[in-house]
């Protein structure tokens, strides 16, 4: 049974640039969530989907969109991208409560 | 608002010692604890988790940790730790209601043979 799959693993952009990052949750799962992961720190939140629809939201820019499928596959979108968007962004998989999160092994992106 | 103090940065002990990682949190109502390990360059794998009942949960890989309601307080234990125990240690808290996680800064271990 697949976890959850995260692609690309790392990726470089530029300043200015627009992103893109995948997941696919764990099978039976059915709400997807985001974190970044920025060096030497914890995760944040950024937001969370379920029923394809956003359901909370952290405190992050309107840079970051995401949008959620109807086979529960997940993509996080940034635009304009910082220097200070560099990080580890993670995607959790559950159903229903944070009790049932499995992460996935993230993508790391870099800006320069 | 939710947060978690994880006071120790960086914590090296030696292989087959025992081993305590703090955590504390600040939560309006019964939390839900969680304490992650993540590898270099991987993703965070659940060791154990806290939503209600026995104060002493046990986890995986031996870890087991205590939620102490009058400290604020969800301390991760090992009686014994193994050299590939060493990584960083993420204490997280959620509500009941709500499946956003918020996590402290975390704990590195380093294990000496």
């Amino acid at each position: 049974d697949a976890g959850v799959t995260q692609s690309p693993t790392h990726l470089i952009k530029t300043r200015g640039q627009q992103v893109t990052l995948r997941c696919s949750p764990k099978s039976g799962h059915d709400t997807v969530s985001w974190y970044q992961q920025a060096l030497g720190q914890g995760p944040q939140f950024i937001f969370q989907y379920y029923e394809e629809e956003e359901r909370q939201r952290g405190n992050f820019p309107d840079r970051f969109s995401g949008h959620q499928f109807p086979n529960y596959s997940s993509e996080l979108n940034v635009n304009a991208l910082l220097l200070g968007d560099s990080a580890l962004y993670l995607c959790a998989s559950s159903s229903g409560t944070a009790r049932g999160y499995t992460f996935g092994s993230g993508t790391r992106l870099t800006v320069v | 608002a939710q947060s978690v103090t994880q006071p120790d940065i960086h914590i090296t002990v030696s292989e087959g010692a025992s081993l305590e990682l703090r955590c504390n949190y600040s939560y309006g109502a019964t939390p839900y604890l969680f304490w992650y390990v993540q590898s270099p360059g991987q993703g965070l794998q659940l060791l154990l988790k806290y939503f209600s009942g026995d104060t002493l949960v046990q986890g995986i890989k031996g870890f087991e940790a205590e939620f102490k309601r009058s400290q604020s307080s969800f301390n991760l234990r090992k009686p014994s730790v193994h050299w590939s125990d060493a990584a960083e240690y993420f204490c997280a808290v959620g509500r009941g209601d709500d499946s956003k996680l918020t996590f402290g800064t975390g704990t590195r271990l380093q294990v000496t043979l």
